[in-house]
């Protein structure tokens, strides 16, 4: 079945350490995303990637990492310098298209929820 | 910038009908999403609206007025199961989609 692999599910950091997250797709979508989830709040756009060894920043980049070396994976690591990092992290990915039904529809995967001791 | 507001909670009786609404405010709009999420899972795609009107699907329907700026997910014959986060997203142009903050709703029974 085609879908999105994130790992792991859960994850505890110390302060000042790194963190990555993996996110690996096997749905041939071109375009990439990673989203941060606080509770009551929307999700919010870290980075994405449309193209492979090509990524742009979102709303809320700063404090994270990411890279896009091969089509289906898209890691995001999440560094010392994000101060506030306790969320849960979602990756999805898409058909990159100009809005008919099926482009742009983004599909989620699990999600990792990363807690910082 | 994007500005999307929707309702943060709404309760429901089993068995009824419920409407949440969402309002945007974009340039270069190129479609709205409507996605539901239960609590600790990813989110999952409902619905797609691109031109004005009302799309069923099952026992969910969006709207979509864009002259108004304004969406609405209407859910019928409310289920236990149906307890989840609606969230409202808007595509614009070539970015990735912005999601407002999501509408909890609690079915009762």
């Amino acid at each position: 079945d085609g879908g999105i692999t994130q790992s792991p599910k859960y994850l505890f950091r110390k302060e000042g350490q790194n963190v990555t997250l993996s996110c690996e797709q096997n749905l041939n979508h071109d375009a990439m995303y990673w989203y941060r989830q606080d509770p009551g709040q929307g999700l919010r756009l870290i980075y994405y990637s449309q193209i492979v060894n090509d990524f742009q920043k979102g709303d809320i980049a700063e404090g994270y990492s990411v890279s896009r070396e091969k089509k289906e994976s898209f890691p995001l690591t999440v560094t010392s310098a994000q101060k506030n990092p306790t969320a849960f992290y979602l990756c999805a990915s898409s058909i990159i298209g100009t809005g008919g039904s099926g482009a742009n529809v983004l599909t989620f995967g699990a999600g990792s929820r990363l807690t910082v001791l | 910038g994007q500005n999307i507001d929707q309702p943060t909670e709404m309760t429901a009786t089993e068995g009824a009908i419920v409407q949440i609404n969402c309002t945007y405010q974009t340039s270069g709009f190129n479609g709205l999403f409507w996605y539901q999420q239960h609590a600790g899972e990813a989110p999952t795609f409902l619905s797609y609206n691109v031109l004005d009107g009302l799309e069923e699907k099952g026992r969910f329907s969006s709207f979509l007025s864009r002259s108004k700026g304004y969406s609405y997910l209407l859910l019928k014959e409310l289920q236990m199961k149906d307890s989840a986060s609606y969230l409202c997203a808007v595509l614009s142009g070539n970015t990735p989609l912005v999601f407002g903050k999501g509408t909890r709703l609690s079915v009762i029974a």
